[in-house]
């Protein structure tokens, strides 16, 4: 059975540090990457997802993934943030089992950013 | 735009009642999910349906039931709702097949049982 762990359930940071948030997935064989957003009072979104070619994956707003198979990670990075960015992340991964398409999401991360 | 519709945005609901969550998607996916949001737990997968009348159980299926008679409607009923059940259910919708299909999800349904 597939599973995805995020290290960090609560990121404090300033407005233009770096963020790198974790992710690491468990299931052996092929998986889609994803990471979804939810801004406050708003859907889940789609920010980025790797699916093959390119490990480092560009997404939204400036937010870039890198997958590394070796490591079963694909962590979240943004080299600025800015207030805007405080929402909650969720990694997922989507394991291709019997044909069709199961996905299983982290537990989240809440980023709070501070003007 | 894809858009996938919760009918009801916030429930309470008594102990012991029959609840009924609907869902419908207007961009003819073949994949409909429902997960249950709990802050600290992320989104756990309840049921998921990969064509009509087709169903299989995620990861939390104990004390739910699912119902996908229509391609664009799928259906979330707790059977006997019970205080634990209360939470945000989540549905969303996706192309079918194995790709990097994107999920698209509803605004969420809040519930609550006393």
């Amino acid at each position: 059975a597939q599973s995805v762990s995020q290290h960090n359930h609560h990121v404090i940071l300033s407005e233009a540090a770096s963020l790198e948030l974790g992710c690491n997935y468990s299931y052996g064989g092929t998986v889609n990457l994803f990471w979804y957003v939810q801004y406050p009072g708003q859907h889940l979104q789609l920010l980025l997802k790797y699916f093959s070619g390119d490990p480092l994956v560009k997404g939204i707003k400036g937010f870039e993934a890198e997958f590394i198979k070796s490591k079963f990670s694909f962590n979240l990075r943004k080299p600025s943030v800015q207030w805007s960015d405080t929402a909650e992340y969720f990694c997922a991964v989507n394991a291709n089992s019997g044909g069709y398409q199961k996905v299983t999401f982290g537990t989240g991360t809440k980023l709070q950013v501070i003007p | 735009d894809v858009k996938v519709t919760q009918s009801s945005r916030y429930l309470v609901k008594r102990t012991g009642e029959k609840v009924f969550l609907e869902c419908v998607q207007d961009m003819d996916h073949e994949n409909m999910f429902w997960y249950r949001q709990d802050p600290g737990l992320g989104l756990r997968l309840i049921y998921f349906s990969y064509d009509v009348k087709m169903k299989e159980k995620g990861d939390i299926p104990e004390g739910y039931s699912v119902s996908r008679e229509k391609k664009e409607r799928f259906s979330l009923i707790l059977e006997s709702a019970s205080t634990n059940q209360t939470s945000m259910y989540l549905c969303a919708s996706s192309l079918g097949g194995t790709g990097a299909n994107v999920l698209t999800f509803g605004a969420g349904s809040r519930l609550t049982v006393l």
